[in-house]
């Protein structure tokens, strides 16, 4: 059973980058079997979908959130990265690292979520 | 604003059953398979349908999901109190190449 978690600062400065890692374990993220997201949920809110890349690097983005956002893959470290330019307080949210099925196209496994908040 | 629309609340007695809708369009239900999934407080969200009607492993077949053309939902018979939760409808997006998900349905057991 793949397993995912999340790494990075709980807290962020308004206008400043948010920065997470997940570090994927029990399988490769070279594998073409899943594409790799990250989804939020701001508190009492419900659940957004932010990106996703596939190992052969391609990305995709929600239109909402494209041009602060960037995804990344790091396939020697097993790991995928999350980084959210110029965050407000509207940013505040748990995120989590997941996993799409490419052939289902669910969301298959979940990090456990981290609570990131955005203040001063 | 969520791209899927599901009711807010949804509730019933112990034994009941209880349906949650989701509905969408054509790039999204229209085209792809629906997936439920079950939120306990402070916890992620755990697969519980897959591909309209399929239910991994573990999941009990008190549950059921069901779709026809834009719409989706998901049936709860026999209801019980650790079914207390929060319930969101997902589905892939052609237009977008990602997910989109219902604003989820808080269920109360009476």
């Amino acid at each position: 059973q793949l397993q995912l978690q999340e790494s990075g600062p709980r807290l962020v400065k308004p206008s400043e980058t948010l920065s997470l890692t997940c570090t994927v374990s029990r399988g490769s993220i070279s594998r073409s079997s899943y594409y790799w997201a990250w989804i939020r949920q701001p508190p009492g809110k419900g659940l957004e979908w932010i990106g996703s890349i596939y190992y052969s690097g391609d990305t995709y983005y929600n239109p909402s959130l494209k041009r602060r956002v960037t995804i990344s893959v790091d396939t020697s470290k097993n790991q995928f990265s999350l980084r959210l330019s110029s965050v407000t307080a509207a940013d505040t949210a748990v995120y989590y690292c997941a996993a799409i099925s490419s052939s289902r196209l669910t969301v298959q496994h979940w990090g456990q979520g981290t609570l990131v908040t955005v203040s001063s | 604003q969520s791209v899927l629309t599901q009711p807010p609340s949804a509730s019933g007695t112990p034994g009941q059953r209880v349906t949650i809708s989701c509905s969408g369009s054509s790039s999204n239900i229209g085209s792809n398979t629906v997936n439920w999934y079950q939120q306990l407080p402070g916890t992620a969200p755990k697969l519980l349908i897959y591909s309209n009607n399929q239910r991994p492993s573990g999941v009990p077949d008190r549950f059921f999901g069901s779709k026809s053309g834009t719409s989706a939902s998901l049936a709860i018979s026999g209801l019980q109190s650790e079914d207390e939760a929060d319930y969101y409808c997902a589905a892939w997006d052609d237009s977008l190449n990602g997910v989109v998900f219902g604003g989820g349905t808080k269920l109360t057991v009476l």
